[in-house]
């Protein structure tokens, strides 16, 4: 059981070039997410996804696209990456719907990707 | 916005309880309050959460105010490996039709041996 998973671990681009994000969870969660976190800062929600088939903006997602592949894996794209998209990306798993309030949805994080933009 | 105050860093020596507070007066009736841990360079792990009462499991305690305008993480006993940065988080319906965690900058612990 590897919880959440993420590749690749540390990348670099050049500023336009494009890539994905990868990120898959082994523990049938419903709900999927991505956060960038920035040096000395908390986590910032880009996009999640409440359940296989849809997807939502979170609180800063331009710049970004995202796939919900399948109910286990969810991508983050960047189409034209920028200096200011230099960040620790973080994708995170939980079991229940995010459109219900419940106790017990408590979020797994996947252990980051490293990503330099010049 | 779900906000939540906390001091930027604390000290404490090896083996002994630790009190991180947190301030969130803007709190509703239905936000839960959450506590994750951040270990250097990993992703955050859950600790612990709450609404009203005073929880406890194998990690920490949490103490909530009869007001819940605050909280009070205890580490019962401080050990190296408890070496991070404490977010206290709300969470909160974000009017879009989800909850949504929302993370400040935390506190960083630095435990002295």
């Amino acid at each position: 059981n590897a919880g959440v998973t993420q590749t690749p671990k540390f990348q670099v681009l050049k500023t336009g070039q494009s890539m994905t994000l990868q990120c898959a969870q082994d523990m049938n969660h419903n709900s999927m997410y991505w956060y960038r976190q920035d040096p000395g800062m908390g986590l910032r929600l880009i996009y999640y996804s409440a359940s296989e088939g849809t997807t939502d903006k979170g609180e800063v997602p331009n710049g970004y696209n995202v796939s919900r592949l399948n109910k286990r894996e969810f991508s983050l794209r960047l189409e034209s990456a920028a200096p200011s998209q230099t960040s620790v990306y973080f994708c995170a798993s939980s079991e229940a719907p995010m459109r219900v309030s419940t106790s017990t949805d408590t979020q797994y994080f996947g252990p980051g990707t490293r990503l330099t933009v010049l | 916005d779900a906000k939540t105050t906390q001091p930027n860093s604390m000290e404490s020596n090896e083996e002994e309880p630790v009190h991180l507070p947190c301030n969130h007066s803007t709190i509703s009736g239905t936000d839960y309050i959450h506590w994750y841990r951040q270990l250097p360079s990993q992703g955050p792990e859950y600790v612990i959460h709450g609404l009203t009462s005073n929880v406890n499991n194998r990690m920490a305690s949490l103490a909530i105010a009869e007001d819940r305008k605050s909280s009070t993480l205890i580490l019962h006993r401080a050990t190296l490996r408890d070496a991070a940065v404490y977010y206290c988080i709300l969470k909160k319906y974000s009017g879009a039709g989800s909850y949504q965690l929302t993370f400040g900058k935390g506190t960083k612990l630095s435990v002295i041996p």
